[in-house]
């Protein structure tokens, strides 16, 4: 099972302000088979990106991701307010699915 | 518009029973691989169980094999997550969601509450 740690664990800033957040798999994702969601609260998660670096339908090009084998790193290159939310990172490479655990980004 | 509409959670005491429903529209259900996601209580998200398009592949967490059964109807557009033996800690809202490379469209989960 690949395990996948997101860090930091909260994120605390200001809208404007670029966020970096970081999801490390425990082994190789193949083919960059790594996605992110955003999910406020009482909502359904929102697919930002997939394949680690396209950016779904609908989503804002202030987000962006990057990263292959082990290291993947969503970007938030100016925080707008309707952006404070939870974001979780998921690989499909393999079975089982792996989640990682969350981060938050909180307004400072 | 796609939609994912889920039903049939509730409260159910432990080692009971319970089958979620979940209608698909806007959308070719039969191309699609499906899975069930769950969110215990102000917990993260955890996959549960996936499905592939023509229903002849399916795969589950460690946590819930032999105990729950994914299935779906083609010809209802609708997919369904059988749960048996239910414990405590499959309390959670439980979400469909349409997978493609990335589950790029979700429903907005049905509530399952295990307790006596």
């Amino acid at each position: 099972e690949i395990v996948l740690t997101q860090s930091p664990g909260t994120l605390s800033l200001s809208p404007g302000e670029r966020a970096t957040l970081s999801c490390r798999a425990s082994q190789s994702v193949r083919s960059s088979s790594l996605a992110w969601y955003q999910q406020k609260p009482g909502q359904a998660p929102r697919l930002l990106i997939y394949a680690a670096s396209s950016r779904a339908t609908g989503i804002p090009d202030r987000f962006s991701g990057s990263g292959s084998g082990t290291d993947f790193t969503l970007t938030i290159s100016s925080l707008e307010p309707e952006d404070f939310a939870v974001y979780y990172c998921q690989q499909y490479a393999t079975l089982p699915r792996t989640f990682g655990q969350g981060t938050k980004v909180e307004i400072k | 518009e796609v939609q994912l509409v889920e039903s049939g959670g509730g409260l159910v005491q432990p080692g009971g029973s319970l089958r979620l429903s979940c209608a698909a529209s806007g959308f070719t259900f039969s191309d699609c691989w499906m899975t069930w996601v769950r969110q215990a209580p102000g917990k993260g998200l955890e996959w549960v169980a996936n499905i592939k398009y023509d229903g002849t592949e399916k795969f589950y967490a460690d946590s819930v094999k032999g105990r729950f059964t994914i299935s779906r109807d083609n010809a209802k557009n609708s997919l369904y997550l059988q749960m048996d033996s239910l414990r405590a800690e499959d309390t959670a809202v439980y979400y469909c969601a349409k997978y493609a490379g990335g589950h790029d469209y979700w429903g907005q989960g049905t509530l399952v509450t295990i307790s006596s």
